[in-house]
């Protein structure tokens, strides 16, 4: 399976403010996803990220609030935009298995907002 | 559309008695389905995957999984649970005729382990 880290493991942030997520992995991989999970909650799709188009993004999450950059087939990066107490949540990204459906994921960025 | 239901959000065993969490799905393409835990402050990891082949799957730390077609269930057994395996686990389907490889998560289950 790929190795994934993600930068930061967590932060605080202030409302209003913005913060990016980087994921790297170890070798290069066609899909890559963004998902949060809220406090207690289980995991939700945010948007599948693309290289070399834009990400494709699930009902209820938008570009402007969760823009993503996939410039290459190892690294992504998932920005929250303009944050408020609600966005407090961690955000994970995962890899596709080459010829297979399963996904391994990253640790995780634990992102409390203020 | 698929769905996973996992019908209990906590369940308490004592160490070294037998682990049973339940699944059921729903999907209108022949599924995969999957079992991850996530421990305390880590992340996801893949305990086992079911793609079609036997239906008895077998998966890590001596966890396994039956799909039943005829009760839309993949539940997870254990025959007898470790202090480590209390975590949080979570049933995940995805349609294998699909055209994406979107994951569909169910809400989850607290494992808790007494001594």
């Amino acid at each position: 399976s790929a190795v994934i880290s993600q930068k930061p493991s967590r932060d605080i942030c202030q409302r209003g403010t913005s913060l990016t997520i980087q994921c790297q992995v170890d070798s290069q991989v066609t899909m890559m996803f963004w998902y949060r999970q809220q406090p207690g909650q289980s995991l939700t799709l945010i948007a599948t990220a693309n290289q070399g188009s834009e990400a494709t993004y699930e009902s209820g999450f938008v570009i402007d609030k969760f823009p993503i950059s996939r410039p290459n087939l190892t690294f992504s990066t998932l920005t929250v935009s303009n944050m408020s107490p609600e966005d407090s949540s961690i955000y994970l990204c995962s890899v596709g298995a080459s010829g297979r459906n399963e996904q391994f994921f990253g640790p995780g960025t634990r992102l409390t907002v203020l | 559309a698929q769905s996973v239901t996992q019908l209990d959000s906590h369940v308490s065993v004592s160490e070294g008695t037998p682990v049973l969490l339940r699944c059921n799905y729903s999907s209108s393409y022949s599924p995969s389905l999957f079992w991850y835990v996530q421990h305390p402050n880590k992340g996801l990891q893949l305990l086992l995957k079911y793609t079609s082949a036997a239906t008895l799957v077998k998966g890590i730390n001596g966890f396994e999984a039956e799909f039943k077609k005829s009760e839309t269930s993949f539940h997870l057994t254990k025959p007898s649970a470790h202090m480590s395996d209390a975590a949080e686990y979570f049933c995940v389907v995805t349609p294998k005729g699909g055209a994406t490889n979107k994951l569909i998560f169910g809400t989850g289950t607290l494992l808790a382990v007494q001594p």
